[in-house]
């Protein structure tokens, strides 16, 4: 079962606008983490917020983290071509091992 | 990408074929996973190591099984390929001063006919 869903499925941009993808989770996280994926490629990761955390900057890149609501968003400012990719949050609600639990993503596409 | 090769890079096997994958390593790092990719299902678990010759059972193991005898390579054996296990294999790895992180390989995908 996936712990995390993210929303929307697929969003379509211009150049220079902002992104936002959105991270719902069931259960309580030690962390949530954001990954980017490139057509054909593996997983890059981008963040990681921890529970104790509220906000997180990165770059171009914001993360929110609201455990009381178990959601997460991630924020691309000015976005470019090159950020077309699918974005998957994870969270890490296990013991030593440090496992993941992944979401379906969101297909971002950022038009020039 | 952060030291991680997966090979073969692609494979087409025939049902009822064994298979294995193979993940290496030049980071040593402590912990190493194998995850499976399909259209609509994320990334999902299938077995994950915490050190040589210790490894368990992910969210999708069954008709998979791992072996670790050494830091670097982890092993995803496939014993009777199905056509259901047509898909995208990741390995990653995580350890460190930062085990929270995972960093991805390139990927293996695989076509049971």
């Amino acid at each position: 079962s996936q712990q995390g869903e993210e929303d929307p499925q697929a969003l379509s941009i211009q150049e220079g606008e902002n992104a936002t993808m959105n991270c719902s989770y069931k259960t309580s996280i030690n962390n949530l983490q954001w990954y980017r994926q490139n057509s054909g490629r593996g997983l890059v990761h981008l963040i990681l917020i921890r529970s104790n955390e509220r906000e997180k900057h990165s770059g171009r890149l914001r993360v929110t983290l609201d455990t009381s609501k178990k959601s997460s968003s991630l924020l691309i400012t000015a976005s470019r071509a090159a950020d077309t990719a699918s974005y998957f949050c994870a969270t890490d609600s296990s013991g030593s091992a440090r496992q993941l639990t992944f979401g379906s993503g969101t297909q971002l596409t950022v038009l020039p | 990408d952060a030291g991680i090769t997966q090979s073969p890079r692609h494979k087409v096997t025939e049902t009822g074929t064994p298979v294995t994958l193979r993940c290496h390593q030049t980071e040593n790092h402590r912990y190493m996973y194998w995850y499976r990719q399909d259209p609509g299902h994320g990334l999902r678990l299938i077995h994950y190591s915490y050190g040589v010759k210790d490894t368990d059972k992910g969210e999708v193991s069954d008709g998979y099984s791992v072996s670790r005898s050494k830091t670097e390579d982890f092993l995803l054996t496939l014993e009777s390929a199905t056509s259901s296990q047509t898909s995208v294999y990741f390995c990653a790895i995580s350890g460190g001063d930062n085990t929270d992180t995972q960093y991805f390989g390139p990927g293996t995908r695989l076509t049971v006919l």
